[in-house]
């Protein structure tokens, strides 16, 4: 069964610091990645996904990630973070072939911006 | 306008209470999901409908069931309430065409059972 880990749990940072937060899977046929964001009491949203071409995508609020492939990585990265990007973020992974449109999501990565 | 759009918002009730949670999505799309997020913030696809017909169907109790009258609508049906089931529950819908389709989330549906 493919599943999907993020090792950072809780993250907390200053404002203006630089964001890293990893995703790894474990299928190793063709995924589609994403990442969404939920912010405090909302509902998830899409920040960015990756399915083919380009393995550096750019998302919404000054956010990308990098697909490398032979570390079955998707890590999330923004330069510098505001107190607004306080949120949960999920990492996801779906397989376009054979997976029954099933997306499965990681724990979840708290992040906390401090002012 | 709401794209996914869930009700009630909020659902308070005792334990062996049958509820329902209804999800409408105006975006058009063909495929809809019913995902539970845990206190720990952990989320895990529930069922997946796609044209009014059930495709996912994870390990749930059968006191949970889905109905799809029509593509635009998945229902949440929970018999037997138990205290387990408190939960955030979310809606989801997409437009699968073969890969990569972005899924959107209704605002969720928080229930807590006592």
């Amino acid at each position: 069964a493919q599943s999907v880990s993020q090792h950072n749990h809780h993250v907390i940072l200053s404002e203006a610091a630089s964001l890293e937060l990893g995703c790894n899977y474990s299928y190793g046929g063709t995924v589609n990645l994403f990442w969404y964001v939920q912010y405090p009491g909302q509902h998830l949203q899409l920040l960015l996904k990756y399915f083919s071409g380009d393995p550096l995508v750019k998302g919404i609020k000054g956010f990308e990630a990098e697909f490398i492939k032979s570390k079955f990585s998707f890590n999330l990265r923004k330069p510098s973070v505001q107190w607004s990007d306080t949120a949960e973020y999920f990492c996801a992974v779906k397989r376009p072939h054979g997976g029954g449109n099933k997306i499965t999501f990681g724990t979840g990565t708290q992040l906390k911006v401090e002012l | 306008d709401t794209a996914v759009s869930q009700t009630p918002k909020y659902l308070v009730t005792q334990m062996g209470n049958d509820k329902s949670i209804k999800c409408e999505q105006n975006l058009g799309h063909d495929t809809m999901y019913w995902y539970k997020q845990d206190s720990k913030k952990f989320l895990k696809i529930m069922f997946s409908y796609n044209n009014k017909e059930l495709i996912i169907n994870e390990t749930v109790p059968n006191r949970f069931s889905p109905k799809s009258p029509d593509k635009a609508h998945l229902n949440l049906h929970i018999n037997s309430l138990e205290l387990g089931d408190s939960a955030v529950y979310f809606c989801a819908s997409s437009q699968e065409q073969g890969g990569g389709e972005t899924q959107y989330f209704g605002p969720g549906t928080r229930l807590l059972v006592l």
